[in-house]
Order: structure tokens, then sequence, then C-alpha cells
């Protein structure tokens, strides 16, 4: 079956850095990527997502890049603000969805 | 527009009883997801719903779990009876399309079964 695993597992970050996090797949048919926020207490929220015919997209202090021969893609996040923290979840999708375990971030004032 | 709507927020219950959750998805989204989010973990699929068809429910324990979404709006997840490691935040989701799309999440019911 579908395997996703993120790296790192938690991310520490002064705050006005840069985090990457990153997710690879397994299944070479996933055509669509996304990244989802899960604040404490609250559901997971989509922040940008990718589809395979790019290779990245950006929005404001956000960004993914996708390497579909290699099977991964990253969120990026720059210029990091303590709002930031929270875990993060990607979910390719092909069939199904599976999301990744996930990666907490943690942005120090 | 308004968001998906979940209820409780929050239950306990003792092991062997029954509980009942209820998802209201964004006007117009046929697609329509339950997850189960153990502490520390990311969601993992229970039952998908298209329109009030079910698309997947592969991951559902269906000796004790059910769900139905009657007239293709409105959800409702049961668990009967409850276990101890039923303990966990129960989320829905709703999507415009089958796939390829994004999902929106309600806040979720945090079930404590003791």
């Amino acid at each position: 079956g579908e395997n996703v695993e993120q790296h790192p597992s938690t991310l520490s970050v002064q705050e006005g850095d840069s985090a990457v996090i990153k997710c690879t797949y397994s299944d070479s048919a996933s055509n669509y990527f996304p990244w989802y926020k899960q604040e404490l207490g609250k559901g997971p929220q989509l922040i940008i997502d990718i589809r395979s015919n790019v290779g990245e997209k950006k929005d404001q202090r956000i960004a993914v890049t996708l390497n579909k021969t290699a099977k991964h893609f990253s969120l990026h996040i720059t210029e990091t603000q303590p709002e930031d923290s929270a875990v993060y979840f990607c979910a390719p999708i092909y069939d199904k969805v599976i999301f990744g375990p996930g990666t907490s971030l943690s942005v120090i004032p | 527009e308004a968001g998906v709507a979940q209820s409780p927020r929050y239950k306990i219950i003792e092991k062997r009883q029954s509980v009942a959750f209820w998802c209201n998805p964004i006007s117009g989204h046929a697609t329509l997801y339950w997850y189960q989010q153990i502490l520390g973990q990311g969601p993992k699929l229970l039952i998908q719903f298209q329109n009030n068809g079910v698309v997947d429910d592969s991951q559902l324990p269906k000796d004790r779990f059910s769900a139905e979404r009657l007239k293709g709006v409105d959800s409702t997840l049961k668990i009967q009876p409850a276990k101890l490691e039923d303990s966990a935040v129960y989320l829905c989701a709703s999507s415009l399309f089958l796939l390829n799309d994004g999902y929106t999440f309600g806040s979720g019911t945090r079930l404590t079964v003791v």
C-alpha cells in the first residue's frame, strides 16, 4: 500500500528563519499534493497544494516544491512567525488520501 | 462560507457504551469524510461518502462502527460498543470533488473512553 513519510518529525526554528519539511511517498501515480496545518484543538487546514504538472507554487511566505521523479514534495516557510507553530501534514492523493505522520514546528520568538 | 460543523466537541463515555457524532459539511460539497486521529498521529480515513453513497469504508471497523449520510448532506458516525482504544479525535471533512481537491475539516469531536 501507499507509504507516506515526513522529515523531520519535529523542527524548532528562531523567529524569522526558514523552515523546510519534506514528504516522501511511494505511489508514483499520486497527482495531487497538499499540505495541511493543524493547530491545537482544531482540525487540519489546507494551506497550499500543488498538482503533478507543476514543479513549484508559492503563496506569500509559504511555497511547495514537487519532485515527481524522486517522489517527494516539500513545504517551505520563510520569515517564520510564532503563529506558524503547529503540526504540518502532507497528504498525497492518487485513488485515496493517506496523511503523513506529521511534523511539529515550533517557532521560538 | 460557513465551515464544516461537528458536534459534540467533547464526549466522555465508559467502555461498552455507545456514542454518536454528527457532521454538517459545507453546502454543495458532495464528498464527505470521517477521519480518526489518535494523539500524535496523522488522521486515518474511516469512511468516505460521495453524496449518500459509500465510496470507501475499507478501514472502518464494521463490527462496532457505522456511518450514514442520509439525503447526501449531514452525516452521523456511531460507535457501539466503544473500546478504550477508540479514544481519539473524530474529524469530519468535506470537499467539492472526489479526490484531487483540498478538504475542509471541522474542529472534530474529542472522544475519551474510560
